[in-house]
């Protein structure tokens, strides 16, 4: 079983840059959601959906957009990165009960 | 809001028993979880648990007390592939994201 796949796994981008982070599950779950980690920060909201056709701000949104078009796919776009987007990105996502999710292999993002 | 606290580092001999606290502030609880992250991984699922209580799963086991808003991690003994961080976690309720804790990071030493 796949689970959660994201892609790609590292990343070098120009500052000023667009791009987009791909995750897509097999596991049918309605909830989805991106995590940046940092050093000492811990796993950082940026964004969820707790189904297709909906999305919510996490903790820190700015600079950062989603879609859900259908329950598998829940891409995260950074319009125009900036070096303090240099993270590694996990998407997760969980069943209705949300008592466990289940995350990707990450995205090492370095904007430069 | 949500607010988690755990301490930062924790360093145990193999073999031995340790456990790592946390502390919550909450606005709604519906449960409160723990991940374990081994470096350049995913996070990946240990325990629930939503109600007060003991939880086992094997040499790990997760406490609960809603009263005190606290929960602990119990990892019995250790073993050195048990290095890595562990994350808590809570929801205030079933259709919301898990907010974490910054982590703490358990090393074990022969």
């Amino acid at each position: 079983t796949a689970g959660i796949t994201q892609a790609p796994t590292s990343q070098i981008l120009a500052a000023g840059r667009s791009m987009t982070l791909r995750c897509t599950q097999d596991m049918r779950h309605n909830a989805m959601y991106w995590y940046r980690q940092d050093l000492g920060l811990g796993l950082r909201l940026i964004h969820y959906s707790n189904t297709a056709g909906t999305t919510g701000k996490g903790e820190v949104p700015d600079g950062y957009s989603v879609s859900r078009a259908n329950t598998d796919d829940f891409p995260l776009t950074l319009a125009s990165a900036v070096p303090s987007q240099t993270s590694v990105y996990f998407c997760a996502s969980s069943d209705s009960a949300n008592t466990e999710a289940f995350f990707g292999q990450g995205t090492r993002l370095t904007v430069v | 809001g949500q607010s988690l606290e755990q301490p930062s580092e924790v360093t145990a001999v193999e073999g031995a028993i340790v456990q790592i606290n946390c502390t919550y502030q909450t606005s709604g609880f519906y449960g409160l979880s723990w991940y374990q992250q081994h470096d350049g991984g995913a996070p990946t699922f240990l325990s629930y648990n939503a109600l007060d209580g003991l939880e086992e799963t094997g040499r790990f086991s997760s406490f609960l007390s809603r009263s005190d808003s606290y929960g602990y991690l119990l990892l019995q003994e250790l073993q050195m592939k048990d290095s890595a961080s562990y994350f808590c976690a809570v929801s205030h309720s079933g259709n919301t994201p898990l907010v974490f804790g910054k982590g703490t990071r358990l090393s074990v030493i022969a």
